[in-house]
């Protein structure tokens, strides 16, 4: 599996900011996602998040909170926008490895804490 | 609405016992299956992984996936104290649009007791 590194590991953030989390990769993916893990929730996927397109957002997620960039295939951010404190949570990166379309494992970055006061 | 339900526990088995957890999900379309273990403040770690009917086995994990009754479980053999964690199930369709999207349960904690 690939080594996944998340920048930053946690930050506490007022209200009205914006935070961007970086994800990298060790290695080219062919696909990267961006999940969320409220406090004592499981995961729930924001987006996946495109090379060289606009990033495919989930039910209840929207580009304008969650702007996503992946302009290559080893690296992508996610911005928490205009946050709250509804926004604290673990935010996830994950990639999908290897070439074969049939197999769908995929494998977690360390996360990222969000604390919004 | 695509749904996977786990127990969430906390399940208490004594060490060296097997550890049981179950899962079932309600979209009969999901092919793909998997078990992830989440330590406290960790993120989640791929253990299984099993795409056909019957048993699968890594070790002292087992895999087990009936697609008809729409469960699948998870058997920890000679269960450790370090095998103490949140047990996720996540489920996927295995082709088409967003096949790659996992569904995730809410996670089954468990606690081996020394």
């Amino acid at each position: 599996s690939a080594v996944i590194s998340q920048k930053p590991s946690r930050d506490i953030c007022q209200r009205g900011t914006s935070l961007t989390i970086q994800c990298q990769v060790d290695s080219q993916v062919t696909m990267m996602f961006w999940y969320r893990q409220q406090p004592g929730q499981s995961l729930t996927l924001i987006a996946t998040a495109n090379q060289g397109s606009e990033a495919t957002y989930e039910s209840g997620f929207v580009i304008d909170k969650f702007p996503i960039s992946r302009p290559n295939l080893t690296f992508s951010t996610l911005t928490v926008s205009n946050m709250s404190p509804e926004d604290s949570s673990i935010y996830l990166c994950s990639v999908k490895t290897g070439t074969s379309g049939w197999a769908r494992e995929q494998y977690f970055g360390p996360g990222t804490r969000l604390t919004v006061t | 609405q695509k749904e996977v339900e786990q127990n969430s526990g906390p399940l208490s088995v004594p060490e060296g016992a097997i550890a049981s957890l179950n899962c079932t999900y309600s979209d009969r379309v999901s092919q793909s299956f998997f078990w992830y273990r989440q330590y406290s403040g960790k993120s989640p770690e791929l253990i299984m992984s099993i795409y056909s009917n019957g048993d699968k086995e890594d070790g002292r994990f087992t895999a087990q996936l009936n697609k008809a009754s729409q469960y699948v479980s998870l058997l920890i053999r000679d269960s450790q104290p370090s095998d103490s964690a949140t047990y996720l199930c996540a489920v996927a369709p295995n082709s088409g649009a967003g096949s790659y999207q996992l569904t995730f349960g809410k996670g089954t904690k468990l606690s081996v007791i020394p």
